[in-house]
């Protein structure tokens, strides 16, 4: 499967706990994106990032969220001291590095957290 | 502030004929389109995109027309079948940013 990869599918966290979301981009893709999506609602942006570099993270909450994509390995979203009202799906996205802005995301089929 | 409005929640179609989806947005600022199909408990599938350059881009089954003065895009699918039964998604990114902005989504049935 040369899609995007993203586990685990479904994560449980009692409020308090973290949360951790990896995603591993399609093959020869560098450009890793997150989105959440609550019930109901479209899909909001939250980061954008490179390798070892996070390029614009205008959508992601100023507190308990980080993100990575460390030279090797997954892109990590990290959820800090988790609240019920992070109970959503989150996506990850990836594209290739070329062809500037305008090329599709391809999704992987994410990650639903519930909080209990 | 919604930038991409999909202001049909739902639309129902038989199998065969035309489904016509819309999006408004308000974001001059946009120049890239997409439409993303998405199952329940999947990721969202890309489907076909357009560059504000153009008003019209034609893939197999699906086209999407793009009106840069009403600020409105539109995607028709012809003829539709069972399996397009799905929620679609109109999204939008600005100039030289990644960013996607989506629209709420339109739930489209087509009935065999």
């Amino acid at each position: 499967n040369a899609g995007v990869m993203q586990n685990p599918r479904h994560l449980v966290r009692r409020r308090g706990q973290e949360a951790r979301l990896r995603c591993s981009p399609m093959k020869g893709h560098s450009h890793v994106y997150w989105y959440r999506q609550l019930p109901e609602e479209g899909l909001k942006f939250m980061v954008y990032l490179q390798k070892e570099n996070i390029i614009d993270e205008s959508g992601m909450p100023k507190e308990r969220f980080s993100a990575e994509f460390p030279k090797e390995g997954p892109s990590i979203l990290r959820i800090q001291q988790v609240v019920r009202g992070d109970s959503a799906a989150y996506f990850c996205a990836s594209s290739p590095p070329v062809g500037g802005s305008n090329q599709p995301q391809h999704f992987g089929d994410g990650t639903r957290l519930s909080i209990l | 502030d919604q930038q991409v409005k999909q202001n049909s929640p739902s639309l129902s179609v038989q199998e065969g004929r035309i489904s016509i989806l819309n999006c408004d947005y308000t974001n001059s600022m946009f120049d890239y389109f997409l439409w993303y199909k998405k199952y329940p408990a999947e990721g969202p599938t890309f489907l076909i995109s357009i560059s504000s350059i153009k008003d019209k881009n034609e893939d197999g089954r699906f086209t999407v027309f793009l009106n840069k003065s009403a600020k409105h895009l539109s995607l028709h699918i012809v003829p539709s079948q069972p399996g397009d039964s799905a929620v679609y998604f109109c999204a939008a990114s600005e100039t030289g940013r990644r960013a996607l902005t989506f629209g709420s989504g339109t739930r489209l049935q087509v009935q065999p």
